[in-house]
């Protein structure tokens, strides 16, 4: 079976511009997580989709934003970019549950996006 | 919040030298824990998990047991390899399915 898998690996970008990552889930996956990679703050979980519907967001400002589709693949956007945008940002996909009682739901992830803003 | 430690690194051993990597948590409730592996240039592989106490986690010699009296999920392998330096991150699942990471640890392994 397919791993996760993430495109475009590399992006260079200008500040002010915007940017679109996208993520390919494990097929049968139904659930997508995006975590930010820094040297400074490490990994960050960013948001999480479930059935086309953001289920969870992390503490990052508006111009971060994302989407999944009836396929379950899913994309980030970042707009209005910031030197400080430059990151790994990864991907990570897992069965899910449609709620109910809590069950421990094993991430796999990607290779990651890496983003450079200039 | 919840939140992970690990122990600083870099961690420097000597080939076929024991590994320990120290983890420790605080979360409300049990979470599940898990411990990530990054080479460099990758993404995040799961290495291991354990989804309540006294579980061990195992894989590809590497181990660790889910300690909740002491909150912790240490790392172990008994005989390390130049193939195994990387970053090594700590993880817990929080209630809401996210993964809170600690900092990362590298190895390095010298033939």
């Amino acid at each position: 079976k397919a791993g996760v898998t993430q495109t475009p690996r590399y992006l260079i970008k200008t500040r002010g511009q915007q940017v679109t990552l996208s993520c390919s889930p494990i097929s049968g996956h139904r659930s997508v997580s995006w975590y930010q990679q820094t040297p400074g703050q490490g990994l960050q979980f960013l948001f999480e989709y479930f059935s086309e519907t953001q289920r969870n967001k992390g503490n990052f400002p508006g111009r971060f934003s994302g989407r999944q589709f009836s396929n379950s693949r899913s994309e980030m956007n970042v707009s209005t970019l910031e030197l400080g945008d430059s990151a790994l940002y990864l991907c990570a996909s897992s069965l899910a549950t449609s709620g109910g009682a809590f069950v421990t739901d094993t991430q796999y992830f990607g290779p990651g996006t890496r983003l450079t803003v200039l | 919040g919840d939140s992970v430690t690990q122990m600083e690194g870099p961690v420097t051993l000597s080939e076929e030298a024991f590994l320990t990597i120290n983890c420790t948590y605080t979360a409300t409730g049990y979470p599940s824990l898990f411990w990530y592996v990054q080479y460099p240039g990758e993404g995040l592989q799961l290495l291991l998990k354990a989804t309540k106490a006294d579980d061990k986690g195992s894989n590809k010699g590497f181990e660790a047991t889910y300690r909740k009296e002491t909150t912790s999920f240490h790392l172990e392998k008994g005989s390390v390899q130049v193939s195994d330096s990387a970053v090594y991150f700590c993880a817990l699942m929080d209630s809401s399915y996210k993964l809170i990471f600690g900092s990362g640890t590298r190895l390095l392994v010298r033939p």
